[in-house]
């Protein structure tokens, strides 16, 4: 099916250090969201995006939905070795409802040296 | 709150054998419920919608017969591999929806 082009593939930054990842899609999304996930485990939710041009923060972690609504970005503030692990991004066509398939990303391997 | 759960964690299974793997819904009701496979450094990929009280939706390529999905209520969903064969191997994952979906941990299948 469908993916999302998630760029970077990996990352390999310091400790302290702000990271940026972002999505891109040829098409339209009414919702984005931004998962993380550890070795072994299932996705954790991180923010949920539902307007375009909407900037939500959630800790460290701020994601932005893009104005065209075809892309999103996630950025992360001073790094921590436990912010390892791989990040989704994930569009979804329409809004609210439960009923909507995910459209994922390839994901973005984050590694923090400490 | 949100707290989706897979029972087992993971499995050992021999070829020609069935295995089910069930998905919770802790603390809310999810009329919807998804299942995905993910493969090693790989994304998750989309298998079935499954709806309470209805029949699942598969996505393309993914046999129904083989790949079996029951929505017996609100909170639970479960997944059957008959037959299993080692190319079945895989990390399956399901999500329950409640406007956004929320994962499960996951279920370590290996058929040997």
């Amino acid at each position: 099916g469908q993916q999302l082009n998630q760029s970077p593939q990996s990352m390999f930054i310091q400790e302290g250090e702000d990271v940026s990842m972002n999505c891109t899609s040829s098409s339209i999304f009414n919702t984005w969201l931004w998962y993380k996930q550890d070795p072994g485990e299932g996705p954790v939710l991180l923010i949920a995006l539902y307007k375009a041009g909407e900037l939500t923060s959630n800790g460290r972690l701020t994601a932005q939905f893009g104005i065209t609504r075809k892309d999103s970005f996630l950025n992360i503030s001073a790094s921590i070795p436990s912010d390892v692990g791989i990040y989704f991004c994930a569009g979804q066509r329409n809004s609210g409802g439960s009923n909507y398939k995910l459209t994922f990303g390839k994901g973005t391997l984050l590694t923090v040296n400490p | 709150g949100a707290v989706v759960s897979q029972h087992p964690s993971w499995v050992i299974c021999k070829s020609g054998t069935s295995v089910k793997i069930e998905c919770r819904s802790l603390d809310f009701q999810a009329t919807t419920m998804f299942w995905y496979r993910q493969f090693p450094k790989q994304s998750l990929m989309l298998m079935a919608t499954s709806n309470e009280g209805s029949k699942a939706t598969y996505e393309q390529g993914v046999e129904k017969d083989k790949f079996l999905i029951n929505h017996a209520s609100l909170t639970l969903s479960t997944l059957t591999v008959t037959s299993a064969h080692p190319e079945d191997s895989s990390f399956y994952i399901c999500s329950a929806s409640v406007n956004e979906q929320y994962f499960g941990p996951g279920t370590r299948l290996t058929v040997t």
